[in-house]
């Protein structure tokens, strides 16, 4: 079975703070796709990064970064130096190959000025 | 290039009532989807269309909710009756490939739907 799990709920920081957003995911599958999805109040989900299975290199998108470990199941996002504009909730996704796409709960991060 | 349309934005009904959310996917997109998610909720899928063909329905609550992509385009999700714990956003996504794409999904803003 399939499962995203993001333990935190909300975050708060003042802005110009260090943030990580866990993502623990399951899957019994070798080949999967993991992405993360900003939704700003607007409500449109933006897509912010997808990472296959057998590419465990860390990315660094400006001051977005992600930590894929697959020792720990562990997708972990962290924005370096927030900004009140990274206020939003962040959800994790993970995607087997030929099978649907399974949304995390979300976290809701509150970057406050 | 335009993204997902949805609309309306937001829709407040009584239950028992019936509501209609419709959904343009981006121009090319030949996989359509239609996610619930419920306040606090990440999203959950309800219906996947590849072209005009229903791929996955097995989440769609099939008593009350229907869907359909009779073209191949745009699409139309009906709930009749509505149910208080419908309140949702309802979520519109495509994506150029099917279950088999492994590309992201584009999402439209959604339709707040409100059942009193």
């Amino acid at each position: 079975a399939q499962k995203v799990t993001q333990a935190q709920t909300e975050i708060s920081v003042v802005e110009k703070e260090d943030v990580t957003l866990d993502c623990v995911y399951e899957t019994r599958d070798t080949t999967y796709y993991l992405f993360w999805y900003k939704q700003p109040p607007s409500g449109e989900l933006v897509f912010l990064i997808r990472r296959n299975s057998f590419d465990e290199q860390n990315e660094i998108s400006g001051r977005y970064s992600w930590n894929f470990q697959k020792s720990t199941s562990s997708f972990n996002f962290t924005i370096t130096a927030s900004q009140v504009v990274d206020s939003a909730v962040y959800f994790c996704a993970l995607h087997n190959y030929g099978q649907n796409f399974v949304f995390g709960p979300g976290t809701r991060l509150s970057v406050l000025p | 290039e335009a993204g997902v349309a949805q609309s309306p934005r937001y829709k407040i009904i009584e239950k028992r009532q019936s509501v209609a959310f419709w959904c343009n996917p981006i121009s090319g997109h030949a996989t359509l989807y239609w996610y619930q998610q419920i306040l606090g909720q990440g999203p959950k899928l309800l219906i996947q269309f590849q072209n005009n063909g229903v791929v996955d329905d097995s989440q769609l609550p099939k008593d009350r909710f229907s869907a359909e992509r009779l073209k191949g385009v745009d699409s139309t999700l009906k709930i009749q009756p509505a149910k208080l714990e419908d309140s949702a956003v309802y979520l519109c996504a495509s994506s150029f490939g099917g279950t088999l794409n492994t590309g992201e999904l584009f999402f439209g803003e959604g339709s707040r739907l409100t059942v009193l």
